[in-house]
């Protein structure tokens, strides 16, 4: 089964405005982490966000929110204000355990900022 | 603070030659991570160190592949008789402790 689910292979955002990239994940543990990256089309990878699963707030970086909903095990980044340079491929990732080391990674979501 | 410094950005091999690869983590960052994506997809995990000591390879092909962080210098992926169902970008990560992964650009490694 998999264990994070990106639903969306590519998604269209006009520029200024804010968009909703999708992440469902499935764990049994309970604690872990979810992170987002995100891969413009020179490969390099960025972190851009993360959330713990004890964390009460949902973590918010800048343009970047993540909205964490715990029961229903789903982790969706919100960007806010959309920019041409925020075209890229988005990915979601999973640490499981306290003391988890790897990353578990969705398919990914393409995303194009139109002007 | 300089961040995960990879090498060789490309590299090409012919089927049967050996690839390294080379992984310098974030200063002061003592786990190091490595990770491979085939074309259009998402990062597979392959191996996870620590200074001369393999934490956790359940990801890391039974054959041809290796892995290794000394003491001193970078972390080595190093893949034997390279076929073309090598060809993927490997990506190298590091973290100070089992925190947020940094990741590097990337090495892109081409079998012909």
């Amino acid at each position: 089964a998999q264990k994070i689910t990106q639903t969306q292979p590519g998604m269209f955002v006009q520029e200024k405005e804010a968009v909703t990239l999708d992440c469902t994940y499935d764990t049994s543990d309970q604690s872990y982490g979810l992170f987002w990256y995100k891969q413009p089309s020179s490969g390099e990878m960025i972190f851009l966000i993360y959330q713990g699963s004890y964390d009460e707030q949902n973590a918010t970086e800048g343009r970047y929110s993540l909205n964490f909903q715990k029961a229903r095990k789903s982790a969706n980044l919100v960007i806010s204000a959309s920019q041409l340079g925020d075209s890229a491929m988005y990915f979601c990732a999973m640490r499981e355990g306290p003391s988890g080391s790897r990353l578990t990674f969705g398919e990914g979501t393409q995303l194009t900022v139109n002007p | 603070n300089a961040g995960v410094m990879q090498n060789p950005r490309h590299l090409v091999r012919r089927r049967g030659q050996e690839a390294r690869l080379r992984c310098s983590p974030m200063k002061g960052h003592s786990h190091v991570y490595w990770y491979r994506q085939l074309p259009e997809e998402g990062l597979k995990f392959m191996v996870y160190l620590q200074k001369e000591n393999i934490i956790d390879e359940s990801g890391m092909p039974k054959e041809r592949f290796s892995a290794e962080f000394p003491k001193e210098g970078p972390s080595i992926l190093r893949i034997q008789q390279v076929v073309r169902g090598d060809s993927a970008a490997y990506f190298c990560a590091s973290s100070p402790a089992e925190d947020t992964q940094y990741f590097g650009p990337g090495t892109r490694l081409t079998v012909l």
